[in-house]
């Protein structure tokens, strides 16, 4: 996955469970992301990190919570709040947080509610 | 705060031909301005990017074009494969955390 790693790659979540997704990158990176992208739709942020213990919320983080306890980790949680959970996640790191700094993203993990 | 529309929305052209993808933004701050591809089931790769202090930037059959005035961006493919089919994305940013993304443009070339 070229230096950033997801998993599982699919998770399936029963109603009124919290699931986390991994997201570990070995690429030194200082800044991780997390996006939700639904069928036919572009990107949308749910959080961001610019350094370690430390996050923000991004365009639609109801629902959702992070940790970032490593450099290299940074796990997402879906909580029972979040009323429609099923989409593609996808995490992202770049070298900073500076314009012009490409971001590697992971493989993704498509969640399902069943 | 940010705004960035893509146009169109899915593109179709025969293999040989070439296509263009365009972006408009609304934030005239916005210095970076990347695109990345997706492939059905994959994750997003950078292909190409621009800075504000260029106005194009090419790299063998991509090239990307810049006007700051209008403040709209393009994407040009030339010589089109199907392997180039795929969902392109723009984005615009001031810094990365602040990256806004368009909608995509799924691209589909005709054998």
């Amino acid at each position: 996955d070229g230096g950033i790693t997801q998993s599982p790659k699919y998770l399936f979540r029963k109603e009124g469970q919290n699931v986390t997704l991994s997201c570990e990158q070995n690429l030194n990176h200082d800044a991780m992301y997390w996006y939700r992208q639904d069928p036919g739709q572009g990107l949308r942020l749910i959080y961001y990190s610019q350094i370690v213990n430390d996050f923000q919320k991004g365009d639609i983080a109801e629902g959702y919570s992070v940790s970032r306890e490593k450099k290299e980790s940074f796990p997402l949680t879906v909580t029972s709040a979040q009323k429609n959970p099923t989409a593609f996640y996808l995490c992202a790191s770049s070298i900073g947080t500076a314009p012009g700094y490409g971001y590697t993203f992971g493989s993704g993990t498509r969640l399902t509610v069943v | 705060g940010e705004n960035v529309e893509q146009h169109p929305s899915t593109l179709s052209v025969q293999e040989g031909d070439s296509a263009v993808i365009k972006c408009t933004y609304s934030d005239s701050a916005s210095n970076y301005f990347p695109w990345y591809k997706q492939e059905l089931g994959k994750r997003p790769q950078l292909i190409i990017d621009i800075r504000s202090n260029v106005g194009e930037k090419k790299d063998q059959r991509i090239a990307v074009t810049l006007n700051k005035t209008a403040k709209h961006f393009s994407l040009h493919i030339t010589e089109t494969q199907p392997e180039d089919s795929a969902v392109y994305f723009c984005a615009a940013s001031k810094s990365n955390y602040q990256l806004i993304w368009g909608a995509g443009t799924k691209l589909i070339i005709k054998p």
